[in-house]
């Protein structure tokens, strides 16, 4: 079993319609949850960072976590063309070296 | 300031050649990461350097691949006989202290390429 699960998509959506992207993580361990973003040829760039249960917000981004089902999840509200890449879950344990990534979920906002 | 970089951002190799990435981290970042992103596999976690400790080669997929750091700064990643299953995205990050509680910052990869 992959440490993160990750559906890869790709989804495609109007412009200003609510996204929710999903993983699911194996190891109860995990501690620190993130989302980053990937254009196409660029490096991922960390979009939110979570540490605990529950719900961060910031802009029109919202971060979830569920560590009693072990899910988390991103919600974009009011998506826009420029969210158009591919967003990667990633999530580690205190003290490891490693973070575990999702295989990325493909995101298209149709103008 | 300046990013992580990476060079070249392209190449293209025979089998069996070797080749060497580079990444050139964030000025004053401690620890540096190399992973691998192939397509629909995510991102590898392969090496990871912080400070002068022992690197963390847990991730590297063989004996072909080696990584060092000279100075606490520029990162070499060597793969020798290069194989067409080698082919994928070399990613390099830096964070400031370590730890997967610090935030990663990626350069925008080496496409790899052999053939």
């Amino acid at each position: 079993q992959k440490e993160v699960e990750q559906d890869p998509g790709p989804l495609s959506v109007p412009e200003g319609a609510i996204v929710s992207l999903n993983c699911t993580y194996s190891n109860s361990a995990f501690q620190y949850f993130m989302w980053y973003r990937q254009y196409s040829r660029k490096g991922p760039e960390l979009l939110m960072y979570t540490y605990s249960s529950g719900n961060k917000e910031d802009g029109r981004f919202t971060a979830q976590v569920d560590k009693s089902s072990k899910y988390i999840s991103l919600f974009i509200r009011d998506s826009q063309p420029s969210d158009s890449a591919t967003y990667l879950c990633a999530t580690g344990q205190t003290g490891a070296n490693n973070l575990f990534f999702g295989t990325g979920t493909r995101l298209t906002v149709i103008p | 300031g300046a990013g992580v970089s990476q060079s070249p951002s392209n190449k293209v190799t025979e089998k069996g050649k070797d080749v060497e990435l580079r990444c050139d981290p964030i000025s004053g970042h401690t620890a540096l990461y190399w992973y691998r992103q192939s397509l629909g596999q995510g991102l590898e976690f392969l090496i990871y350097f912080q400070g002068n400790s022992a690197p963390d080669k847990s991730g590297l997929p063989s004996d072909r691949f080696s990584a060092e750091r000279t100075g606490g700064s520029v990162s070499t990643l060597t793969i020798q006989r290069t194989q067409q299953e080698d082919s994928a995205v070399y990613l390099c990050a830096s964070t400031d202290s370590g730890g997967n509680n610090s935030p990663l910052h990626f350069g925008n990869g080496t496409r790899l390429t052999v053939t």
